[in-house]
């Protein structure tokens, strides 16, 4: 069972320089999330999407952009990457916020910024 | 607004100790309260949870319980292995609200043998 799958699992950016971080869930769920964890921070919220087409800002938005591409698939852009942008990002999905269902957690993508 | 507030850590018990890691809880509504677990270099997975007041999750041996008038969800095992070494947070989402899951900031747990 693949359930959620980011990719890459590591990344080394130079300041200035973009990319995507790309997620997949199989399990037909509605809602998708990204965020940050950062030490002493806990995770923080990036962007999430309740469904296909719409997409809301959650915490700590500025600087990202997402893309939900379709129900499997939330992408997460960093236009211009700088050194704070380093962090580990975990994407999740869950069936429904409104069922109180639980979230289903990529592995993580490791990005540093230098 | 909402928010969950668990003990900071690190916490480093030996093993066959009991655990507590405390975790109280701010919400408008009726929320639903769990407990993940991450393991090193691995994402965050659902340990329990409880979806309405005096609610007991339970799983791998830990136990939660929904305490509505004291807004809290203290995570209890009652003997603890080295394999439990791992960070914890407790979280809540809302039901009738368009919200995200609301996540304490953990809370990293050293079991010694």
């Amino acid at each position: 069972n693949a359930g959620v799958t980011q990719t890459p699992k590591f990344q080394v950016l130079k300041t200035g320089q973009s990319m995507t971080l790309q997620c997949a869930q199989d399990m037909n769920h509605n809602s998708m999330y990204w965020y940050r964890q950062d030490p002493g921070m806990g995770l923080r919220l990036i962007y999430y999407s309740a469904s296909e087409g719409t997409t809301d800002k959650g915490e700590v938005p500025n600087g990202y952009n997402v893309s939900r591409l379709n129900k499997r698939e939330f992408s997460l852009r960093l236009e211009s990457a700088a050194p704070s942008q380093t962090s580990v990002y975990f994407c999740a999905s869950s069936a429904s916020r409104t069922m109180n269902t639980e979230a289903f957690f990529g592995q993580g993508t490791r990005l540093t910024v230098v | 607004g909402n928010s969950v507030t668990q003990m900071e850590g690190p916490v480093t018990l030996s093993e066959e100790a009991f655990l507590t890691i405390n975790c109280t809880y701010t919400a408008t509504g009726y929320p639903s309260l769990f407990w993940y677990v991450q393991y090193p270099g691995e994402g965050l997975q659902l340990l329990l949870k409880a979806t309405k007041a005096d609610d007991k999750g339970s799983n791998k041996g830990f136990e939660a319980t929904y305490r509505k008038e004291t807004t809290s969800f203290h995570l209890e095992k009652g003997s603890v292995q080295v394999s439990d070494s791992a960070v914890y947070f407790c979280a809540l989402t809302l039901m009738n609200r368009d919200d995200k899951i609301i996540f304490g900031k953990g809370t990293r747990l050293h079991i010694l043998p």
